[in-house]
């Protein structure tokens, strides 16, 4: 299995707040990606990464930001947390572009009241 | 709007039968397609892919075919095992790194 882990797995917040997710490799590969999976629309790439300091929009990117200053972290933030943001965030890694495959962290699970 | 679609949102088959698995895309512009596989509480594994310029690709018990006239993808599994058991997620990617999934299809293989 590819190194990468996701922290937190589970969290609960309120409206307004803001939250940060935090993705880890270990694999030292270049690009990185935030997705959000909800029922009846599959996976939808938020953000994501091509390098140290690079990054680009989604799909869905509205609402959120993100950042990476190490190869090893991207960081998915939720300035102010809505309820429409309850959803299952998983973390992707991949050596090249999209069309190598991405290696999937196991998720982080956030419900927004 | 989404461009790929799985209408199917469950398929159940008996072990040792086969699996067949559909997607249906909009935008011609898709030139890469995949499969992804998840079990409950895991990440998305990779399981095949194919290129626009192909219309078969086998790997296994697992084979992707590509009517790119049709906009239609699918995934047989053959011989199907109560292991395959999973949501399979359709992916497409226009250009690099925009990659749109359809919303998956639970496959219960029963013994």
């Amino acid at each position: 299995d590819a190194g990468i882990t996701q922290s937190p797995r589970h969290k609960v917040t309120e409206t307004g707040t803001p939250v940060t997710l935090r993705c880890h490799q270990t694999e030292n590969h270049r690009y990185m990606y935030w997705y959000r999976q909800d029922p009846g629309h599959g996976l939808r790439l938020i953000h994501y990464s091509y390098g140290v300091k690079d990054t680009d929009k989604g799909e869905v990117s509205d609402g959120y930001s993100v950042s990476r200053s190490k190869t090893e972290d991207f960081l998915l933030t939720l300035e102010s947390a809505t309820s429409s943001q309850t959803s299952v965030y998983f973390c992707a890694i991949s050596e090249g572009p999209s069309t190598d495959t991405q290696y999937f962290g196991p998720g982080t699970r956030l419900t927004v009241l | 709007d989404q461009q790929v679609k799985q209408n199917s949102p469950s398929l159940s088959v008996q072990e040792g039968r086969i699996s067949i698995l559909n997607c249906d895309y909009t935008n011609s512009m898709f030139d890469y397609f995949l499969w992804y596989k998840k079990y409950p509480a895991e990440g998305p594994t990779f399981l095949i892919s194919i290129s626009s310029i192909k219309d078969k690709n086998e790997d296994g018990r697992f084979t992707v075919f590509l009517n790119k006239s049709a906009k239609h993808l699918s995934l047989h599994i053959v011989p199907s095992q109560p292991g395959d058991s999973a949501v399979y997620f359709c992916a497409a990617i226009i250009f690099n790194n925009d990659m749109r999934f359809g919303a998956g299809t639970r496959l219960t293989v029963k013994p």
